[in-house]
């Protein structure tokens, strides 16, 4: 199908880890993305790794792909409040350099 | 500072009119995005504009024009002929088509 694919809503406490899953399209896709944002703001670019890599780390962020499966996630490690936000995921197809997005993933923060 | 700015916040129109959103980058980006945001879904590719004096349509371009005078600015009108213009409208930017885009705070229109 032409859909990426999010979860809507994700809830933890604060202190526990985050996982935002996301599944694409297609597997020729150059780049994926993570976007956060904010209420009312627009998108801040968190993070985004290579199709040829399975993991990429940066602080409290670690994305994992599996191209297989088309399947990537955001882990956020130790989530606080301002962690709270709606995360994006997209993929650039290879074809034109369009970037398609999922629904986004809605992360609410508990203390 | 470098980046995108969009104005107004907010923006009204009435039912006939047309209103155009400002998009404007200092970070010398060759291309330039429109997109389209509604509750509960990703956003929506309007237009897009890979160089000055250029702009081909996204998967959503009815109801809407823009323009591409200058390498900096990215206006975007919303025609009478949208119906449904109530959404939340996010300029980005990029150096190169295959490039990150960045993105605008954006702009809410509502309608009245």
């Amino acid at each position: 199908g032409e859909d990426v694919e999010q979860s809507l809503f994700l809830s933890v406490r604060e202190g526990d880890s985050s996982v935002i899953n996301c599944t694409y399209t297609d597997s020729s896709s150059t780049y994926l993305y993570w976007y956060k944002q904010e209420p009312g703001a627009g998108l801040q670019l968190l993070t985004y790794i290579f199709s040829n890599m399975d993991m990429k780390q940066d602080q409290r962020l670690t994305v994992l792909l599996n191209k297989k499966d088309k399947h990537l996630s955001l882990r956020i490690a130790d989530t606080q409040t301002g962690d709270s936000a709606i995360y994006f995921c997209a993929e650039r197809r290879n074809q034109g350099g369009k970037l398609i997005f999922g629904q986004g993933t809605e992360l609410s923060v508990k203390p | 500072d470098g980046g995108i700015t969009q104005s107004p916040k907010y923006l009204f129109r009435k039912e006939g009119q047309n209103v155009t959103l400002s998009c404007e980058q200092n970070l010398n980006h060759d291309a330039m995005y429109w997109y389209r945001q509604d509750p509960g879904q990703g956003l929506r590719l309007i237009y897009y504009s890979q160089i000055v004096n250029d702009f081909q349509k996204g998967d959503i371009a009815e109801g809407y024009s823009v323009s591409r005078e200058k390498k900096e600015s990215f206006p975007l009108t919303v025609t009478s002929a949208q119906k449904n213009p109530t959404a939340f409208y996010l300029c980005a930017s990029n150096s190169g088509f295959q490039e990150t885009q960045y993105f605008g705070p954006g702009t809410r229109l509502l309608v009245l």
